[in-house]
Parts: structure tokens; C-alpha cells; sequence
């Protein structure tokens, strides 16, 4: 089954503590990105991949970063946490970067730091 | 800017009546524009988009939206929701700047559905 997963779901931390969220396709896709969704401003884009070992920076990458070293995977790295971090994250992917082409989402994680 | 507005935060209907939820955008030209929805816990999915052509489109669940580049609008479409139908509706246009495929999502609607 074509998919987008994330994990962990749901993830409960603390201010400082190193974390990362997977996200993996299994479409060989080549346009990957990842979302942050907090209430009353829609989905936001922090970071996109055009391609392996190709990243870039969206609307909003503070406190982010990504690593794209296979095609597949796509982790979303949070090297030390704040409480306005707080929100539902959603990893994207589609075939090309080209907007025609739909974007798969994966089922979110809902990151909680206290 | 690029931007996308979705004026009804909130929006109850009774089961098996017609719905039309609201999008308007602002963008510099001809727009990709998508209607996504999101049930509760789930990710997003693609109801419908329009590129070009038909200004008319349908969509997955029995949706449809219409392109209206005089009101620069693009409102979704049922003539008779389901229970099922609940969730949040997000609007969205690309492409931005032509160099991602990232996404303008307007705040969302969410929708109740009363028996």
C-alpha cells in the first residue's frame, strides 16, 4: 500500500531534549517536506527535499533541521525543543517538486513539550 | 502575497443537507488550487484540485468545487452531507515562487454534522 508514515504518533518531552521524528514513503517519491499544523494558521511548510542530499528551508525551519541521505526517509530533527514547538507535524511527499503533483500526507505527530 | 483565506472557522449541518464551504485566495497568477480534508486523527487527504480547464471539478466522496477567477474563489461543494462527512476542510493554492511544491493552506473548516 502506497503510504506516508511518521513515527512516533504522539510524543510527550521536555524543554532541551534531543528528539527526532521519522518520516518514511515508500512511493520513490523525490519531493518530500515536512509541515507543522497549529490552530487558526493552517499548515505551515519548515523544511522540504527535492531530492536525496537536497534540502531547503520553508516558511518556517527555526529550531528545525532535516537530514534527506536516502530517498525514502526524511526525519525531522528538533535539537532542542521548546514549548512553542507544541503542534501537530505532518510529512508530505510527492513524485516531482512541480505543484501539479499531488502530495501524499502522512498521519501526523503530535508533539507535546513541556 | 500568496495567501488563502477560509472565512467560516465553524460550520454545523444537518445530515442530508447541501454544503458549500468557502475559499478565497490571492495570488499574482493563475493558481493550482486544492481542497483537502482531515478526520479526526487522521493525515490529510486529497478531495479534489484544479490546474486549468473545466472551471468545475469533481472530487473524491461526492464532492465538487468551482473556480471562480472573477471572485478569486474556490468553494467546495456537497449536495448532501453524510455523518461521515465530519472533519476539517483546508483550502490550498500552489505553487509558491515556482520552486517547491509547497502548499498555502488556509486555516481550515471544520465541519459538524447534526442527525
Amino acid at each position: 500500500e502506497a503510504q506516508v508514515t511518521q513515527n512516533p504518533r504522539y510524543l510527550i518531552t521536555v524543554t532541551g531534549k534531543k528528539l527526532t521524528v521519522t518520516c518514511s514513503q515508500n512511493m520513490n517519491h523525490e519531493y518530500m517536506s515536512w509541515y507543522r499544523q497549529d490552530p487558526g494558521l493552517g499548515l505551515r511548510q519548515i523544511y522540504y527535499s527535492m531530492n536525496v542530499e537536497v534540502t531547503d528551508k520553508g516558511d518556517v525551519p527555526e529550531g528545525y533541521k532535516v537530514s534527506r541521505k536516502e530517498k525514502r526517509n526524511f526525519p525531522l530533527i528538533l535539537e532542542s525543543p521548546s514549548p512553542n514547538q507544541t503542534s501537530l507535524y505532518f510529512c508530505a511527499s510527492s513524485f516531482r517538486r512541480t505543484s501539479t503533483d499531488t502530495q501524499y500526507f502522512g498521519p501526523g505527530t503530535r508533539l507535546t513539550v513541556l | 502575497a500568496q495567501s488563502v483565506t477560509q472565512p467560516d472557522i465553524h460550520i454545523t449541518v444537518s445530515e442530508g443537507a447541501s454544503l458549500e464551504l468557502r475559499c478565497n485566495y490571492s495570488y499574482g497568477a493563475t493558481p493550482y488550487l486544492f481542497w483537502y480534508v482531515q478526520s479526526p486523527g487522521q493525515g490529510l487527504q486529497l478531495l479534489l484540485k484544479y490546474f486549468s480547464g473545466d472551471t468545475l471539478v469533481q472530487g473524491i466522496k461526492g464532492f465538487e468545487a468551482e473556480f471562480k477567477r472573477s471572485q478569486s474563489s474556490f468553494n467546495l461543494r456537497k449536495p448532501s452531507v453524510h455523518w461521515s462527512d465530519a472533519a476539517e476542510y483546508f483550502c490550498a493554492v500552489g505553487p509558491y515562487g515556482g520552486a517547491t511544491n509547497k502548499l498555502i493552506f488556509g486555516t481550515g473548516t471544520l465541519l459538524a454534522v447534526q442527525p
